[in-house]
């Protein structure tokens, strides 16, 4: 089974602080993705990633960097927390095959920005 | 401008009912769409797809239904059960990434 590891479950930092979320996964997937789920908004595409050094802007990047140095391992750095990213994080992976992609998703960081 | 959404933002149904989860695009040029399922503290996972050259495509106990005529996806659960409880999103690819609807709260009661 495809396993995609978020690095923490439940954050809390403080305004203005530097974020790191971690997340690895373990099928040597290409593809790699940030969401950030709200309620009543769903899932919304912040980064991706389809290799390793590569980046690309989804929906909603303001205030969000990422890096892809290792194929297995992305991460969404807060440069300068505020408290409107307060949220669910949510990590992907995924293998683009035949036109079709499924994603594989980790448990999330719920993340508190005081 | 384009968007994936979803008709109802909650649906309750009784134990053993057929469930319908609609969800509506306005993408025309999307061709691949995907159905997830999310249980409470976990993340979303997959349960079926469909590209746009079908109309419907079974698996076990679901169904999912394209109508391209009226950009109109919906998934269908037989025999729900309480373990079906659950948030369920419809997807559309955009050809480089998923972009996800709003959700859908499925609450099954025995």
């Amino acid at each position: 089974d495809v396993k995609v590891t978020q690095s923490s479950r439940y954050l809390v930092k403080r305004t203005g602080e530097k974020v790191f979320l971690e997340c690895v996964q373990d099928m040597d997937h290409e593809n790699m993705f940030w969401y950030r789920q709200d309620p009543g908004l769903g899932l919304r595409l912040i980064y991706f990633s389809y290799d390793v050094k590569m980046k690309e802007k989804g929906d909603i990047p303001e205030g969000y960097s990422v890096s892809r140095e290792k194929k297995e391992r992305f991460s969404l750095i807060l440069e300068s927390a505020s408290t409107n990213q307060t949220s669910m994080y949510l990590c992907a992976s995924s293998l683009w095959q035949q036109g079709e992609e499924k994603l594989f998703f980790g448990s999330g960081t719920q993340l508190s920005v005081l | 401008g384009e968007s994936v959404g979803l008709h109802l933002p909650t649906l309750s149904v009784q134990e053993g009912d057929n469930s319908i989860i609609n969800c509506a695009y306005s993408n025309s040029a999307s061709d691949y769409f995907i159905w997830y399922k999310q249980e409470s503290g976990k993340g979303p996972q997959f349960i079926i797809d469909i590209r746009s050259n079908m109309d419907k495509r079974q698996g076990q106990r679901v169904t999912v239904l394209l109508n391209k005529t009226v950009k109109h996806l919906s998934l269908q659960i037989a025999a729900t059960q309480p373990g079906d409880s659950a948030v369920y999103f419809c997807a559309e690819s955009r050809g480089t990434a998923l972009i996800f609807g709003k959700g859908t709260t499925l609450s099954v009661s025995s």
